[in-house]
């Protein structure tokens, strides 16, 4: 089986830009969560979608927005970048059923300059 | 809310000797509890994890965790460690109703020396 693939590794954008992260779920997985990691601290939950609509979000600003594909696949959108953005972006996929347990890709590492 | 503390940033540990990483989590509700671990430039594997029944679980490379209702705690176990281990560790909680968003600890750096 195929784990999370995320794309780009690696990214260096300037505060004011927008960025777009892209995410294959493991297969058979229907439930994409994204997470991010600042340095030195632990993930923080973005939002989550299943089905193709957003199952729930963390505390984070609208400007960050997702989308899920019939696929499976997602992508992660961050409008007007702050360097407080600069972080790993983690991506995870689990079954609906799955009891929580989730299935992490490598992560993009976005610098915000 | 749920929340995680892990209560030691950075473990020093000598290689065949025994590691214990703390972690204690608050929830006035059931919650499911996992062990996380992050190598250099990795995204996180599952070691354990807790949904329910027997409060001592086994997951991979020889970790265990026991869970302890009634200190709200989760710590993770490794009677011997391997230079391999070295790592950042994460405690994680989730209720049990949703399933995918995970509240996570600041985590644990262990460092495993010769």
């Amino acid at each position: 089986e195929t784990g999370v693939t995320q794309s780009p590794t690696h990214l260096i954008k300037t505060r004011g830009q927008q960025v777009t992260l892209r995410c294959s779920s493991q297969s058979g997985h229907n439930t994409v969560s994204w997470y991010q990691q600042a340095l030195g601290q632990g993930p923080q939950f973005i939002f989550q979608y299943y089905r193709e609509e957003e199952n729930g979000r963390g505390n984070f600003p609208p400007r960050f927005s997702g989308l899920q594909f019939p696929n499976y696949s997602s992508e992660l959108n961050v409008n007007a970048l702050e360097l407080d953005d600069s972080a790993l972006y983690l991506c995870a996929s689990s079954l609906d059923s799955g009891a929580n347990v989730l299935t992490f890709g490598a992560g993009s590492r976005l610098t915000v300059l | 809310a749920q929340s995680v503390t892990q209560l030691d940033s950075q473990v020093p540990v000598f290689e065949e000797a025994p590691v214990e990483l703390r972690c204690n989590y608050s929830s006035s509700v059931s919650v499911y509890l996992f062990w996380y671990v992050q190598y250099p430039n990795q995204g996180l594997q599952l070691l354990l994890k807790y949904l329910s029944g027997s409060t001592l679980v086994k997951g991979i490379n020889g970790f265990e965790a026991e869970f302890n209702k009634s200190q709200t705690s989760f710590h993770l176990r490794k009677p011997s460690v391997h230079i391999s281990d070295t790592a950042e560790y994460f405690c994680a909680v989730s209720l049990t109703d949703s399933w995918g968003k995970l509240q996570f600890g600041a985590g644990t750096q262990v460092v495993v020396t010769p």
